[in-house]
């Protein structure tokens, strides 16, 4: 079966200071990832989605990136976080032949705050 | 582009009592909608989805829906709640792309009293 993991579970960090999160999905090969953020009693927004390796695409210019350096793991970063940065990340895949009818699957989150 | 509204951001029922949760969608193709349930500081996790044939659909946990195209709703019932039902529910179209995408709705927190 399919699994999806995401670290750190939770994370404090300062202004201007670097972001990394790391995802990673097993059991499955060539799945579709994406990066969600879920602000406090909002719905979800998609940051970026990817079809493959090397492959981002971004549904919201802002200072966060995301690459995706092998089949299987997808990060996000910045270089320097804003207090607007602040939510719920949520990393997910849905399986890359299964086109329109496929569901998303979402790992655990990681919750951010800016302080 | 397609969008998916939910109407009532807040519902609550008492335990043994119908859940009802609304969701209205717009598309300019043929939609595939979902729900999803999340718990407190937890990933979402898939109830159930519609795609093509028949338009009732059951899912986990007991919860069903049906699709309306002359409505354009897809509306999340359980003919008993029970406590653990208690989370956020989100409706969600996906895109008509093979990119797997999907757009959801604002979500709509659940408290079932007892």
């Amino acid at each position: 079966s399919q699994t999806i993991h995401q670290w750190p579970a939770t994370l404090v960090q300062p202004v201007g200071s670097p972001l990394s999160l790391e995802c990673t999905v097993e059991g499955t090969s060539n799945p579709n990832l994406y990066w969600y953020r879920q602000a406090a009693g909002r719905g979800l927004q998609l940051l970026f989605y990817s079809v493959g390796i090397g492959q981002i695409s971004s549904e919201v210019p802002q200072n966060l990136s995301a690459s995706r350096p092998q089949d299987r793991q997808f990060i996000l970063s910045s270089k320097k976080l804003l207090l607007s940065d602040s939510g719920f990340y949520l990393c997910a895949w849905s399986d890359g032949t299964g086109g329109k009818t496929t569901a998303v699957y979402f790992g655990p989150g990681t919750r951010l705050t800016v302080t | 582009a397609q969008s998916v509204t939910q109407l009532g951001s807040h519902v609550s029922v008492s335990e043994g009592a119908l859940v009802l949760l609304r969701c209205n969608y717009s598309s300019s193709v043929p939609p595939y909608l979902f729900w999803y349930v999340q718990y407190p500081n937890q990933g979402l996790q898939l109830l159930l989805k519609y795609t093509t044939g028949a338009t009732l659909v059951k899912g986990i946990n007991g919860f069903e829906a049906e699709f309306k195209k002359s409505e354009t709703s897809f509306h999340l019932t359980k003919p008993s709640a029970h406590m653990s039902d208690a989370a956020e529910y989100f409706c969600a179209v996906s895109d008509n792309t093979n990119a797997g995408k999907s757009t959801f709705g604002d979500g709509t927190t659940l408290t079932v009293k007892p």
